[in-house]
């Protein structure tokens, strides 16, 4: 079955730097790749997602990349604000429309 | 308001004892899932619904049992056959097909502990 991996565990960065997290899969069937943001005790909520036949995606700070050759897939924030400190996670479609999320990245960002 | 009511919010069980999370839904979607949350090992999906009186098995599947009565509601159930049930357990729902129509809606989730 598909298997997610989610890369770093933590992540910490200066206000306004930029911040990457990377996730690698395994089927090369999967064609839909969300990403989630998680704050402290709330709920996750889908922020930006991709489908296989887009390369890259943005909205305002926040854009994602996909490589299918490679099969991995990148999230990218530029000018990072405290208000981006949460825990977010990646995931990817199986065949049977099942989401497989990856372990998860803590950020903090720093005043 | 629409959206995803979990109950309860926290949960205390004795070891043995069965025990039933609820999940409510008044976004008329068609689709429900379970998650389990553990700290370093992400969302891992236990059970899901995509019709009425129909479920599948999801990758941890075992120690727990759904029932798919009405289209607003999947309640989960912890059996004492679980062997390690303490968790945060999160429910979600979609419009259809996941591939279609993409976003997955949470609840806001149960934490479950064992004594």
């Amino acid at each position: 079955g598909e298997n997610v991996e989610q890369h770093p565990s933590t992540l910490s960065v200066q206000e306004g730097d930029s911040a990457v997290i990377k996730c690698t899969y395994s089927d090369s069937a999967s064609n839909y790749f969300p990403w989630y943001k998680q704050e402290l005790g709330k709920r996750p909520q889908l922020i930006i997602d991709i489908r296989s036949n887009v390369g890259e995606k943005k909205d305002q700070r926040i854009a994602v990349t996909l490589n299918k050759t490679a099969k991995h897939f990148s999230l990218h924030i530029t000018e990072t604000q405290p208000e981006d400190s949460a825990v977010y996670f990646c995931a990817a479609i199986t065949g049977f429309q099942k989401l497989v999320f990856g372990t998860g990245t803590r950020l903090l960002v720093s005043p | 308001d629409g959206g995803i009511t979990q109950s309860p919010k926290y949960l205390f069980r004795k070891e043995g004892q069965n025990v039933t999370l609820s999940c409510e839904q008044n976004l008329n979607h068609d689709a429900m899932y379970w998650y389990r949350q553990d700290p370093g090992q992400g969302l891992r999906l236990i059970y899901y619904s995509q019709i009425v009186n129909d479920f599948q098995k999801g990758d941890i599947a075992e120690g727990y049992s759904v029932s798919r009565e009405k289209k607003e509601s999947f309640p989960l159930t912890v059996t004492s056959a679980q062997k390690n049930p303490t968790a945060f357990y999160l429910c979600a729902s979609s419009i259809g097909g996941l591939v279609d129509t993409g976003e997955l809606f949470f609840g806001e989730g149960s934490r479950l502990t064992v004594l």
